[in-house]
């Protein structure tokens, strides 16, 4: 069936540094790939996302980078700072009304 | 809009009982989801909706999880009977299911089953 990994599952940074986080897919018929970020306590909130039909996305200190041959998609953040520690998730989706898988997880740290 | 709403917040209760979470979605959001999330699995999806029809429920665990949504800003989780193995955190989120693609998730429901 449908599945998504993440890699890695834990990330520490020193802060100011760049953080990369990975993902693959294995439906090749998946065309919505959205990063969601969770705080503790919270439920998991979308930071960027990217269609099948862009290979890359840009948002201030946040990139999603989209290789649909290879099945593989990553988050880059740069310049982190302190409040860019969380859990990140990867996901991946068919369409608009299909459900949406999520990757496991992966636990960012910045170091100060 | 104030965003998905779950409740209850937190949930305490012994081996054997009923438990119903509920979830809100927001209003014109026509995909709703429940998702189940622990250390070990992640964060799983249990069931989906689509116009309040479920579609996909092959995430739930057994039969003894049910989940309903008898109009389009109500839906219901519940597991008859709880065991502690069940114990996580449910989320429950919307998205439009046309031409916006974001699911908005809730604040999730804590549950316990001691």
């Amino acid at each position: 069936g449908e599945n998504v990994e993440q890699h890695p599952s834990t990330l520490s940074v020193q802060e100011g540094d760049s953080a990369v986080i990975k993902c693959t897919y294995s439906d090749s018929a998946s065309n919505y790939f959205p990063w969601y970020k969770q705080e503790l306590g919270k439920g998991p909130q979308l930071i960027i996302d990217i269609r099948s039909n862009v290979g890359e996305k840009k948002d201030q200190r946040i990139a999603v980078t989209l290789n649909k041959t290879a099945k593989h998609f990553s988050l880059h953040i740069t310049e982190t700072q302190p409040e860019d520690s969380a859990v990140y998730f990867c996901a991946a989706s068919k369409s608009s009304a299909s459900k949406i898988i999520f990757g496991s997880g992966t636990r960012l740290s910045i170091r100060p | 809009d104030a965003g998905v709403i779950q409740s209850p917040r937190h949930e305490v209760t012994e081996m054997g009982q009923e438990v119903t979470l509920r979830c809100k979605p927001i209003s014109g959001h026509n995909s709703l989801f429940w998702y189940r999330q622990t250390m070990m699995r992640g964060l799983e999806l249990l069931i989906y909706f689509n116009n309040n029809v479920p579609i996909d429920d092959s995430g739930m665990p057994e039969d003894r999880f049910s989940a309903k949504m008898p109009n389009a800003s109500f839906s219901t989780l519940k597991i008859q009977p709880s065991e502690p193995r069940d114990s996580a955190v449910y989320f429950c989120a919307s998205r439009t299911g046309t031409g916006g693609s974001e699911a908005f998730f809730g604040q999730g429901t804590r549950l316990t089953v001691v």
